[in-house]
């Protein structure tokens, strides 16, 4: 199946500083979506972004679709920022079925 | 706020015991899945419920089994299960793969 790596895995910024999370995927998708988990679990979607680029306030993403890759912008980090980031796609021939990278972790300090 | 809903917030339950997990939505969303998440690990697809045709993905153990009353529930029926399925149960709706997926804010299950 497709495989779906993330970098860093660990990232540790202080408040107001950028940063770029990336994603890396093996095959052609149909989806790509970016989400972050927050501490309570609830995975709330950022962009659904299979090719392209998007913005939403602090947070952008561009997705290379014939390079295999996607990137999450965070710009002015903010402490509630903090949480799991994970990247999510459905290969061309998955059947529908997505697949999770393994996440990064960020945190944000004061 | 969430459109997608889940019942339990929490449960706890014995090896011997049957519950069932409850997801609802309310988007007119044709596709709906259920996901398995362990601590540290990303989410693990379970059963993708497509235009009333199920997908298992096959590695799930049958003490798990999906149920889709309409297009705008889900439930996943839980038996005899074993302290190793201790973990965040989470439910996603979507117009149909492979279209955005929106989360529920799952279950915490813990198996004793």
């Amino acid at each position: 199946g497709i495989q779906v790596e993330q970098s860093p895995p660990d990232l540790i910024l202080q408040e107001g500083a950028n940063s770029t999370l990336r994603c890396n995927f093996s095959d052609s998708v149909n989806n790509l979506q970016w989400f972050h988990q927050n501490p309570w679990g609830q995975l709330i979607n950022l962009f659904y972004i299979p090719s392209g680029t998007k913005q939403n306030g602090r947070l952008s993403a561009t997705t290379v679709a014939t390079e295999r890759y996607s990137l999450l912008y965070i710009s002015s980090s903010q402490t509630t920022d903090s949480g799991v980031y994970f990247c999510a796609v459905i290969g061309g021939t998955n059947a529908g079925k997505s697949t999770f990278g393994d996440g990064t972790t960020l945190t944000v300090k004061p | 706020d969430t459109e997608v809903t889940q019942t339990p917030k929490h449960l706890v339950m014995g090896m011997t015991n049957k519950k069932s997990l409850k997801c609802e939505q309310h988007m007119g969303h044709r596709a709906m899945y259920w996901y398995k998440q362990k601590a540290k690990k990303p989410p693990e697809l379970m059963f993708v419920y497509s235009y009333e045709k199920l997908s298992i993905n096959e590695s799930v153990p049958s003490r798990f089994s999906p149920e889709c009353p309409n297009s705008s529930l889900l439930n996943l029926h839980l038996h005899a299960l074993q302290p190793e399925d201790s973990a965040l149960y989470l439910c996603a709706s979507s117009q149909g793969p492979p279209n955005t997926q929106y989360f529920g804010p799952g279950t915490r299950l813990t198996v004793l």
